[in-house]
């Protein structure tokens, strides 16, 4: 069955850095895009980023744009996600997800949303 | 690009149904959007994917009590006789090619 793992959470004071990892199995890891989505405490959840399964493809929110750096190693079924410049607002669980294979319907439209999710890594950034 | 309005809660009784709705923004009514389940402490979990249609196509192990509809502009997430592990936030979700996924705010589920 699909599994997703996630390490790497902590404390991190304002201006650090943390590497978020998620080991994948269960599914062929580089036929899938993946996600990384966000919760701050009693917040909903937030889109973070994305990559394809060939890394050729990388997006991210406008809230961590140059500041955030997602990343894959297929051979070892894990995604990464390198958090730089960390914000009291950064706090929160991160998830990482599995994006669903496209789905086309209408005139060029197509789905891609999240099919699985791991179970979280909270991140505190705080002094 | 697409916004999904959902209420902040809902209540019903232990063993009776509860309907969630879930709005899609002007000119995006024809999408498909997800369901999700997030239970306190635990990972979310995908129940189905709904399309504009009522169609449904639902995710592993998702019992038959949870069902999806649509009308129009508004999704639906319908779950029958409920049980106290219902009690969870569900979200929406959908994707767009520019914003990729989009959730609604949650609702809150209580079961009473």
């Amino acid at each position: 069955q699909v599994q997703l793992v996630e390490s790497g959470g902590g404390l991190v004071k304002p201006g650090g850095s943390l590497r978020l990892s998620c080991a994948a199995s269960g599914f062929t890891f580089s036929d899938y895009y993946m996600s990384w989505i966000r919760q701050a405490p009693g917040k909903g959840l937030e889109w973070v980023s994305y990559i394809s399964g060939n890394s050729i493809f990388t997006d991210y929110a406008d809230s961590v744009k140059g500041r955030f750096t997602i990343s894959r190693d297929n051979a070892k079924n894990s995604l990464y996600l390198q958090m730089n410049s960390l914000r009291a607002e950064d706090t929160a669980v991160y998830y990482c997800a599995r994006d669903q294979p496209p789905y086309y319907y209408g005139s060029g439209t197509y789905y891609m949303g999240i099919d699985y999710w791991g179970q979280g890594t909270l991140v505190t950034v705080s002094s | 690009q697409p916004v999904l309005t959902q209420s902040s809660s809902a209540s019903a009784s232990l063993g009776s149904s509860v309907k969630l709705t879930c709005t899609l923004s002007s000119g995006h009514s024809s999408y498909i959007i997800a369901w999700h389940q997030h239970q306190p402490g635990k990972a979310p979990r995908y129940l189905m994917k709904l399309e504009g249609s009522g169609s449904y196509n639902k995710g592993s192990g998702v019992p038959d009590r949870f069902s999806g509809s649509s009308s129009g502009a508004d999704r639906y997430l319908t779950i029958s006789n409920l049980q106290s592990e219902d009690e969870a936030d569900y979200y929406c979700e959908t994707w767009d090619s520019n914003t990729h996924v989009v959730f609604g705010g949650g609702t809150k589920l209580t079961v009473l």
